[in-house]
């Protein structure tokens, strides 16, 4: 059983489409992420959620809008996509916070056209 | 502003050697670093961590050496193997509040052992 699952793995899709990229966790934990990371590997913390509360929002644009609908799963919605959105974008959960072992998804790699 | 400097970008290493990678830090509010290992197409998976109260964590052939007055902390991996062959990122943690804690990573190096 996958600890932390995300998909679609791969989401090719035009400009200005809207598009959702799911999350779930299998382990129990109260928190959960999620990350961007660009095409020279840089990993920076979009959102994280602790018991389904948003604890950190980063300078992210509000066409992205995180939904927690219960604590094992983070959702990521994307409004008007752009050709700057492209990347990779991982999910992620840990017991505790970030102080504690942070385990990742497999990502889902997002390319806009 | 880049909390977490890493260096370097990328690192060749012939099979049996040292790797080493450097990370620096500005902030003294950081209070655990972790070094997370990335294989091409997978999440980042936690390789081994320190809290700033030591100067050194070891575990099998990865070695953490953590220089709190100089703000400085690095990853050696002896005796290293074509299977380490990844992109490692050091980070460092700081609370933000309302019982959270938040992780700041480096900008990651690509490590390629060669036979």
């Amino acid at each position: 059983d996958t600890a932390v699952s995300q998909t679609p793995k791969y989401l090719v899709t035009q400009m200005g489409n809207d598009k959702s990229i799911k999350c779930e966790q299998n382990l129990g934990h109260d928190t959960m992420y999620w990350y961007k990371q660009d095409s020279k590997k840089f990993l920076k913390i979009m959102f994280s959620y602790n018991n389904k509360e948003l604890i950190i929002n980063e300078t992210v644009p509000n066409r992205f809008s995180p939904k927690s609908p219960d604590k094992a799963h983070l959702n990521l919605h994307i409004n008007s996509l752009e050709l700057g959105d492209s990347a990779v974008y991982f999910c992620a959960s840990s017991q505790g916070g970030a102080r504690e072992k942070l385990f990742f998804g497999s990502g889902t790699q997002l390319s806009v056209l | 502003q880049q909390q977490v400097k890493q260096s370097p970008q990328s690192l060749i290493v012939q099979k049996g050697g040292i790797s080493i990678i450097n990370c620096a830090y500005e902030n003294t509010a950081f209070d655990y670093f972790p070094w997370y290992q990335q294989f091409p197409g997978k999440g980042p998976a936690l390789l081994i961590a320190i809290r700033p109260d030591v100067s050194e964590k070891k575990e099998g052939r990865f070695t953490i050496s953590f220089n709190k007055s100089a703000k400085q902390f690095s990853l050696h991996i002896m005796d290293s193997q074509p299977g380490d062959s990844a992109t490692y990122f050091c980070a460092a943690n700081e609370y933000s509040g309302a019982g959270s804690y938040q992780l700041t990573f480096g900008k990651g190096t690509k490590l390629s052992v060669i036979p």
